[in-house]
């Protein structure tokens, strides 16, 4: 079956850094992609989609320039946490849409842990 | 606003055993559902779906049933197997689907006992 890469999966940094996690696409191009979080015990968020070669749509209440997309080619889309804070702790899981647009399409990434001290 | 909740945060059956895992929404115009299934480091993977034209999809041992009138729907799992336990979101979609843009339950951790 398709394929998606999330990495890193787990990162730990400084209050203040910026961190880039990676979405990838292995076998399948993707027009578009979707950025979800999961704080514990809730439910996975939908933050923003990703569409390639544009600019990406955020859901209500995230903030598009704390949560830099790119998504510059059909197999590659990236989330930097900027400037991140403790409270951006959390599991951040991208999911890849094939061209045909049907959600069970949609391929999961094995998701990052971000905890920011 | 939790639009699609799963009340019960964990179930545990034994082997052999029918699983029922609940789920429960909000908005009227969700027409498409889902079932994923996730193992703990894995992302999660496509288990099911049903359409809201119908009110039962099956697929081998695993059947979702979905009643409109109650915004409610259930996975049910039999014979359940020890391979089976996993957490387990549902979804819900509007447009049959076709976005790709999907709002989750909570997830329900599903365990089988030999």
């Amino acid at each position: 079956g398709a394929v998606v890469s999330q990495h890193p999966s787990r990162v730990i940094c400084k209050s203040g850094t910026s961190v880039k996690i990676e979405c990838r696409s292995l076998d399948f191009q993707a027009t578009t992609m979707f950025w979800y979080r999961q704080f514990p015990k809730q439910s996975l968020m939908l933050m923003a989609t990703s569409n390639e070669g544009s600019k990406a749509t955020y859901e209500q209440g995230v903030e598009k320039d704390k949560f830099l997309i790119n998504h510059a080619s059909l197999t590659l889309s990236t989330l930097t946490v900027t400037s991140a804070h403790p409270e951006d702790s959390s599991f951040y899981i991208c999911s890849a849409n094939p061209r045909t647009g049907e959600a069970e399409k949609l391929f999961f990434g094995s998701g990052t842990q971000l905890s920011v001290l | 606003d939790q639009q699609v909740k799963q009340n019960s945060p964990s179930l545990s059956v034994q082997e052999g055993r029918i699983s029922i895992l609940n789920c429960d929404y909000t908005n009227s115009m969700f027409d498409y559902f889902l079932w994923y299934k996730k193992y703990p480091a894995e992302g999660p993977t496509f288990l099911i779906s049903i359409s809201s034209i119908k009110d039962k999809n099956e697929d081998g041992r695993f059947t979702v049933f979905l009643n409109k009138s109650a915004k409610h729907l259930s996975l049910h799992i039999v014979p359940s197997q020890p391979g089976d336990s996993a957490v387990y979101f549902c979804a819900a979609s509007v447009s049959s689907g076709n976005t790709g843009k999907l709002i989750f339950g909570q997830g329900t951790t599903l365990q089988v006992k030999p």
